[in-house]
């Protein structure tokens, strides 16, 4: 079966760069999606369809898939960025949804 | 929106049931399945069960021999049987609405409602 590999933790400083990556066999075939979680609250999505924002989510969210990896950047992090992150997509078949463990991102 | 509500409390051995009310959409629509996801304490989110408009049933093989989803249309909500809980049930439960021709693309959440499992 597929499975979403994601790095356990980033950490960043405030005002730079931080990139989550999540990899699996099946994303050549599949959309990826991205969520945040904040402690105590529901997911909220951060990004879909590989690179798709939704409304209300600032700009310094972006996405990008090729091959085998996609990826989210968070450009000039700020410190309410401090959250988890999990990438989520289907299996290589398309049947289920699959998440990544997720990462978390600190914000020094 | 979507608002979980059920038991809080489940005993081990006994069945964890959930509702998932559903306003400004239809469980009837083409467009959308209906899902649950869970996530225990401390851990990542994990997909359990979801329904078409249909009724098409699918499941996480981790609890595929326990669980059951249903949908009630003239309600507008949908249901999550989970039989036999032990402690390792214990865990927030999202319903969530998804878009399946899209990976699955879960767009809208509840709130989560946790249920503990414990005598």
């Amino acid at each position: 079966s597929s499975e979403l590999t994601q790095p356990p933790s980033v950490s960043v400083s405030p005002g730079q760069t931080a990139t989550i990556t999540c990899s699996s066999d099946a994303l050549p075939k599949q959309y990826v999606h991205w969520y945040q979680q904040k402690p105590g609250q529901a997911p909220v999505v951060v990004m879909y369809k590989d690179n798709e924002r939704p409304s209300g989510i600032p700009e310094r969210f972006s996405g990008a898939s090729s091959g085998t990896t996609a990826t989210l950047t968070i450009t000039g992090v700020q410190a309410e960025d401090e959250a988890d992150y999990y990438c989520q997509s289907a299996d290589s078949g398309g049947a289920s949804p699959i998440f990544g463990v997720g990462t978390k991102v600190t914000v020094l | 929106q979507l608002q979980e509500s059920g038991s809080g409390l489940v005993t081990p051995s006994q069945t964890l049931s959930l509702t998932c009310g559903v306003s400004g959409a239809s469980v009837s629509g083409a467009i959308f399945s209906w899902n649950w996801i869970r996530q225990q304490p401390g851990k990542g989110l994990e997909w359990l069960a979801s329904i078409s408009h249909r009724g098409d049933t699918s499941y996480n093989p981790s609890v595929k021999s326990r669980v059951t989803i249903s949908v009630d249309k003239p309600k507008n909500q949908f249901s999550l049987r989970l039989q036999s809980v032990t402690a390792a049930d214990t865990a927030v439960y999202y319903c969530t609405r998804a878009v399946p021709k899209w990976s699955h693309y879960f767009e809208s959440w509840g709130q989560g409602a946790l249920v503990t499992v414990s005598s």
